[in-house]
């Protein structure tokens, strides 16, 4: 167990639909990555964010959002869904705000757009 | 950018060895390494730093060439427990807070 915690699991939903997706990140860990995974691009970097902050974007969809809460948990959220949307969507978290630490990575949640 | 990884893929016999190479296009500060076994989330295997040490975990070592802007992952005596998928994620920007990943590179290990 990472004590990295994402909900839902799994995620099904319609074309046009908007979901969110939750993650806790590890007790004192400040940063949250998000990332998408599918079969044929691998591990796609999607945002991070810093105590609140957003420090980094990649290529992340203008349909796609993401925030930092207070209590340092974040949420991703998806709109107006697509086929394509479909994926395994991860989130990590590291003790800092640089990429020289290591990552812990959630059990990613499973979207499906049908 | 995203690192490219070689090979896609590989499948060895319990005990062989095997090699990956991850390699950038950009100048690299960091190369990480993960290991993601099927239906599970990826896991850290190691950091290499900014130069060239080579680290290791149990029989799994890695090499790091930042003038070649290369890594490699090298698996000693493969175990059937070393199956799965395994990423390198390149950090270009010096401290930056973006971890780009590879396709990964799927082994298989069979008894």
């Amino acid at each position: 167990d990472s004590g990295v915690t994402q909900t839902p699991k799994h995620l099904i939903t319609a074309t046009g639909q908007r979901v969110t997706l939750r993650c806790s990140p590890r007790s004192g860990d400040l940063s949250v990555y998000w990332y998408q995974q599918s079969l044929d691009q691998g591990l796609q970097f999607l945002i991070q964010y810093y105590n609140g902050e957003e420090r980094a974007k990649g290529n992340i969809l203008e349909r796609f959002s993401a925030q930092q809460f207070p209590d340092l948990h974040s949420e991703l959220n998806l709109s107006s869904l697509e086929l394509g949307d479909s994926a395994l969507y991860f989130c990590a978290s590291s003790a800092r705000d640089t990429a020289h630490e290591k990552l812990f990575f959630g059990s990613g949640t499973q979207l499906s757009v049908l | 950018q995203q690192p490219v990884q070689s090979p896609q893929a590989v499948i060895l016999r319990e005990g062989e060895d095997a090699v990956i190479n991850c390699s950038s296009s950009k100048a690299l500060y960091s190369v990480h390494w993960y290991r993601q076994k099927h239906g599970e989330a990826p896991v850290f295997l190691m950091i290499l730093l900014k130069g060239g040490e080579q680290k290791g975990h149990e029989k799994i070592s890695a090499s790091f060439n930042e003038k070649k802007q290369q890594s490699s992952l090298y698996l000693t005596a493969s175990q059937l427990s070393y199956s799965g998928t395994y990423f390198c994620g390149t950090d270009s920007q010096g401290g930056s807070e973006k971890l780009v990943f590879g396709k990964g590179t799927k082994l298989t290990v069979n008894p």
